[in-house]
Formats: structure tokens, C-alpha cells, sequence
């Protein structure tokens, strides 16, 4: 079974651009969360889908934004970047979202902002 | 908001010493997950705990949920160099849903 596939693998953006990133959960997983990870903070919690809804939203301006498609890969968009946005996002998977289920996660993107 | 608290913020231990990292919540926590990552690696999950007073063992690795199910811990036994990697225990602090709160991690460096 494939695991969770994050694209792309590493990214280099200027302040002010837009960013799209993509995560294929396993098959069979109808939930995605998204988290970002820097040194300072540890991973923080940005969004879960499931079934297309979002269910669950973290502490994050507005510029982070994510949907779900209906073959549960789900995109994650950060627009007009900021320097402090560089950072690990990481996309995780699990069956139904559920608070006994474990997660899987993908390798992540690496963004950094210039 | 809510949040799980996480210590040591790092240790350097000598291979062959013990590890212990330890995490804490102001409220009763319904389980809690413990996850490893490897230096430019994911995040990779090592187990869940969800009875008062639990105890597991995985090889060297020792995981413990309190009684009043707010803290837990990990002990890791006769340190190797292959435990190199940073340690999070995560936990669902809103009801329902996948919204897993991680704390700030442990980060455990082994001498040879």
C-alpha cells in the first residue's frame, strides 16, 4: 500500500507570491490534516478534511487556505507569502479522522520564502 | 488554547544511558499518542495509550499513562544510536475529531 505522498518535495517562493500544495492520502483514507513545522514551534495544527469539509481549523491567518477533492487528495494554498511562512508542511492521513486512529504522514514540503 | 507541555526541550545522552521525556496537560486527556521523527524525516507514530494507569512495552521503549490520564511518558532503555531522533507525544484536545495537538517535541542525540 502506498503511503502518503506529498508534491512537491521542496519549494522556493518570494514574498508576496502565492503557494499550492499537494498531499494524496492512502487509499482508503477519507481524512487529511495539515500541519506546519518550524524549530521554534514545533508542529501546528492548520486544517482537517474529510469528505470534502473541512471539520477542524488551527490558529492561522486566513492567507492558509485548503480544500479536499472528492478522491480525498487535498491541496493546501498559502497566498501572498511571508518570510515567517517558511517552514515543513506536513500532511497526514487516517481512515476516518477519528480520536483513536493514528495518523500517517507524508515527507512534507519544505517551503522556504525569500 | 489548549495545549500538551513537552520536557526536555533536548537531550545528549551517552549510548548505553537511559531516556526519559515526559508530557503533561492541564486537562484529562481521552488518550495520548507518542511519534517519532528522524532527522530530516516525518513524523512516524510509535504507539497510543488510553487506559488510566497504562503501561506498554515496545523492545526498549517504555510508555506510561497517568492516573489521572494528564501525563505520560517515554523511557527508552540502553540508549543506541539509532534512537537519534526527535520525540512527540500528541493528543486530541478537542472532542471528536482529528484535531491532534503535538507537543514541542524532545529532541534525543547518542553519543557513540
Amino acid at each position: 500500500k502506498a503511503g502518503v505522498t506529498q508534491t512537491p518535495r521542496y519549494l522556493i517562493k518570494t514574498r508576496g507570491q502565492q503557494v499550492t500544495l499537494s498531499c494524496s492520502p492512502i487509499s482508503g483514507h477519507r481524512s487529511v490534516s495539515w500541519y506546519q513545522q518550524t524549530p521554534g514551534q514545533g508542529l501546528q495544527f492548520l486544517f482537517e478534511y474529510f469528505s470534502e469539509t473541512q471539520r477542524n481549523k488551527g490558529n492561522f491567518p486566513g492567507r492558509f487556505s485548503g480544500r479536499q477533492f472528492s478522491n480525498s487528495r487535498s491541496e493546501m494554498n498559502v497566498s501572498t507569502l511571508e518570510l515567517g511562512d517558511s517552514a515543513l508542511y506536513l500532511c497526514a492521513s487516517s481512515l476516518r479522522g477519528a480520536s483513536n486512529e493514528k495518523l500517517f504522514f507524508g515527507s512534507g514540503t519544505q517551503l522556504s520564502v525569500l | 488554547g489548549q495545549q500538551v507541555m513537552q520536557i526536555p526541550q533536548y537531550q545528549h545522552v551517552q549510548e548505553g544511558e537511559d531516556f526519559t521525556t515526559y508530557c503533561n496537560s492541564s486537562t484529562t486527556l481521552s488518550n495520548i499518542q507518542w511519534y517519532k521523527q528522524r532527522p530530516g524525516g516525518h513524523p512516524v507514530f510509535l504507539i497510543q495509550l488510553v487506559k488510566s494507569g497504562e503501561v506498554k512495552k515496545q523492545k526498549r521503549l517504555t510508555f506510561q499513562f497517568g492516573e489521572a490520564k494528564k501525563n505520560s511518558s517515554l523511557h527508552i532503555t540502553a540508549t543506541q544510536t539509532t534512537d537519534v531522533g526527535t520525540y512527540f507525544c500528541a493528543a486530541f484536545m478537542n472532542s471528536g475529531y482529528s484535531t491532534l495537538t503535538f507537543g514541542k517535541g524532545t529532541m534525543l542525540l547518542v553519543s557513540p
